[in-house]
């Protein structure tokens, strides 16, 4: 199994900040990987794919980068909307996510 | 509106069985391959089954595999997940999400509460 560990867990930041969020494979999985955003009592919504592609309508300051075992989730001026917490999600052998980083307010 | 809607959660015994829906609307549901995914209370998302487009072909997480059956009506748009001997460690909010061609999944439910508890 493909194993996905992020990193931080929490993640403290104030609103403007710029922040990233790595995830690691345990084994390559080219650019197969996925980031979710999901707000407390809510499903979990896409924001990228194939590690770099933005998903329609998704705001620009989130851009993501990476291949093989090592990805960023970088968020540009960090807005009141963005706090949540956030996935990675591997697709190249079924499907595994990351353990999920908390965006908090500092 | 392109939408997934769960249904079928609620209370159960260990060892009872519980069978969860997912109505689809908005797209061609029988072109779509479906997942389920859980999450449990306060913790990450759980990838559990995966359905083809047509039914013929059924994957499972090891931690369900021989206790819950996926299957769809591409007549109802509906998929399933049929959840057997239950036990405390499948208590999750599951959620039903839609496999893109390039299968990440572009779409999600809003999700239905499963608790086993005695």
């Amino acid at each position: 199994d493909i194993q996905m560990t992020q990193s931080p867990s929490t993640l403290s930041a104030s609103v403007g900040d710029t922040v990233t969020i790595t995830c690691r494979a345990s084994q390559s999985i080219n650019i197969w990987l996925a980031w979710y955003q999901q707000k407390p009592g809510k499903s979990p919504k896409l924001l990228i794919y194939k590690a770099s592609v933005l998903e329609n309508g998704v705001p620009s300051r989130f851009s993501g980068s990476g291949s093989g075992t090592e990805f960023t989730l970088t968020i540009s001026s960090l807005q009141p909307d963005d706090f949540a917490t956030y996935y990675c999600q591997q697709y190249t052998r079924y499907w595994t996510f990351g353990q999920g980083t908390k965006v908090e307010m500092k | 509106q392109v939408q997934l809607v769960e249904s079928g959660g609620g209370v159960v015994q260990p060892g009872r069985s519980l069978r969860l829906s997912c109505a689809a609307s908005g797209f061609i549901f029988s072109n779509a391959p479906m997942n389920w995914v859980r999450q449990a209370p306060g913790k990450g998302l759980e990838w559990v089954a995966v359905i083809s487009f047509d039914g013929s072909h059924q994957y499972y997480a090891d931690s369900v595999k021989g206790r819950f059956i996926i299957s769809r009506d591409n007549s109802k748009s509906t998929v399933h997940l049929h959840l057997n001997s239950l036990r405390a460690e499948d208590t999750a909010v599951y959620y039903c999400a839609r496999k893109h061609f390039d299968d990440y999944f572009d779409l999600w439910g809003q999700g239905t509460l499963v608790t086993v508890s005695s």
